[in-house]
């Protein structure tokens, strides 16, 4: 069976420090992905950062890094310099190749950001 | 912007109604989705659909049904709604018509739904 999960239930961080957001997957499938996507108050979901399965270098899009270790099964958020608008909800998620691409989420961690 | 609506966006309904909510997209996107979201549990799928007319479960149906006779439309309907099903509904859709695992999901605003 597939699963996702997210230990932290809530997290803070001082403005400007990077903090890491821990995520663990568990999937028989060799081939997937991994998603993470933030959900602020208003609701929305924003999509973030992708890493396949087979791709070597770990995933990057501006301040958003994804630290991926293959054989630990883990698939963490680094977020380099803290925004206050960083405060949010963020899920980490999962799709297979064997399941069609649906995504399959964590139970999400509550990011805050202090001043 | 995927062009996805959800409506309706609110809505409070008693135990024992029928409810229906409703996703719009504008852009024929194959893959449909409703996903629900309760704290603690992240989001859990519910149903999705791979074309028109073609439906399949989630981990969390029971309780539940759609229908799709539109591609731009998916409907999830409640048919006896109860307090568990109080929660907030999230319609996405897949931008490729594939099934591969490499495609992230584009959300509506979500249908926030209490059962009385």
């Amino acid at each position: 069976a597939q699963k996702i999960t997210q230990t932290q239930p809530g997290m803070f961080v001082q403005e400007k420090e990077a903090v890491t957001l821990d995520c663990t997957y568990d999937t028989s499938d060799q081939s997937y992905g991994l998603f993470w996507y933030k959900q602020p108050s208003s609701g929305e979901m924003i999509f973030l950062i992708y890493q396949g399965s087979y791709d070597e270098q770990n995933a990057t899009e501006g301040r958003y890094s994804l630290n991926f270790q293959k054989a630990r099964k883990s698939a963490n958020l680094v977020i380099s310099a803290s925004q206050l608008g960083d405060s949010a909800m963020y899920f980490c998620a999962m799709s297979t190749y064997n399941q069609g691409g649906k995504l399959i989420f964590g139970q999400g961690t509550e990011l805050s950001v202090k001043p | 912007d995927a062009g996805i609506t959800q409506s309706p966006r609110h809505k409070v309904t008693e135990t024992g109604t029928p409810v229906t909510l409703r996703c719009h997209q504008t852009e024929n996107h194959r893959y449909m989705y409703w996903y629900r979201q309760d704290p603690g549990h992240g989001l859990r799928l519910i149903h999705y659909s791979y074309g028109v007319k073609d439906t399949d479960k989630g981990e969390v149906s029971d309780g539940y049904s759609v229908s799709r006779s539109k591609t731009e439309d998916f409907l999830l309907t409640l048919e006896s709604a109860t307090s568990s099903q109080t929660s907030v509904y999230f319609c996405a859709i897949r931008a490729s018509s594939t099934g591969g695992p490499n495609e992230k999901l584009f959300f509506g605003s979500g249908t926030q739904l209490s059962v009385l």
